[in-house]
């Protein structure tokens, strides 16, 4: 049964870079069924989704974030990563990471999120 | 951006009740639409994909219908533990988007 689990700081200070890591147990990284992602949902808000990335690297970002945020893959440590720059008090929120798996139509995908990590709150405060 | 919208936002309900919750798409999406529920302080849970489609281990009272840009979840007989907040998402093109939330309140 596949588990992810998302690591890093709880609090960031205003301007820095916020590092989060997904660990994934229970299945590979390398599987190409999936791709792998992040969503936070700031205190109180509804859940937005932040980008994806497969294991080759491929990736797709939310356009607002995409000045400021990297998502990366390490297969041999089977773990995928979340860097998000120049943080403010806006991007307070719990980050949860998540599995995406796909539904095919002729010669295309589409992928929902079937596994979710527990999240981890991030306070952006000095 | 596909816009997502839910009605309601917030539903009160009693113990066995069939309660429907209603998700609209601002252009089509054919039938890539997810639910999912979130209880206070817990990641959210896959309940359906593909509109329709029951996420193994989720109980049959639920159910989901719709295409295109209008789309349903329903709860056949409510149980205690189904008062939470409710998801719809489209994944048909990115960035994907989820809709408010509904919160299912016990009345």
């Amino acid at each position: 049964q596949v588990q992810l689990q998302e690591s890093g700081p709880g609090l960031v200070k205003p301007s820095e870079t916020l590092s989060l890591t997904c660990s994934v147990s229970g299945d590979s990284i390398s599987n190409d069924n999936y791709y792998w992602g992040w969503i936070r949902q700031p205190p109180g808000k509804g859940l937005e989704w932040m980008g994806s990335i497969y294991y080759s690297g491929s990736t797709y970002y939310n356009s607002p974030l995409k000045s400021r945020l990297t998502i990366s893959v390490d297969t041999s440590r089977n773990q995928f990563s979340l860097r998000l720059s120049s943080v403010t008090a806006a991007d307070t929120a719990v980050f949860y990471c998540v599995r995406l798996t796909s539904n095919q139509e002729g010669r295309y995908y589409y992928y929902y999120m079937d596994v979710w990590g527990k999240g981890t709150t991030v306070t952006v405060s000095s | 951006d596909i816009q997502m919208t839910q009605s309601p936002s917030t539903l009160s309900a009693s113990i066995g009740d069939r309660v429907t919750i209603t998700c609209r798409a601002s252009q089509s999406i054919s039938s890539w639409l997810a639910w999912y529920q979130q209880k206070p302080g817990k990641a959210p849970k896959l309940l359906m994909y593909k509109a329709s489609s029951l996420q193994s281990g989720v109980p049959s009272r639920f159910s989901g219908s719709g295409s295109g840009t209008e789309f349903t979840l329903t709860i056949s007989s409510l149980q205690p533990d189904d008062f939470a907040t409710y998801y719809c998402q489209q994944y048909n093109t990115y960035p994907y988007t989820f809709g408010q939330g509904t919160k299912l309140e016990i009345k």
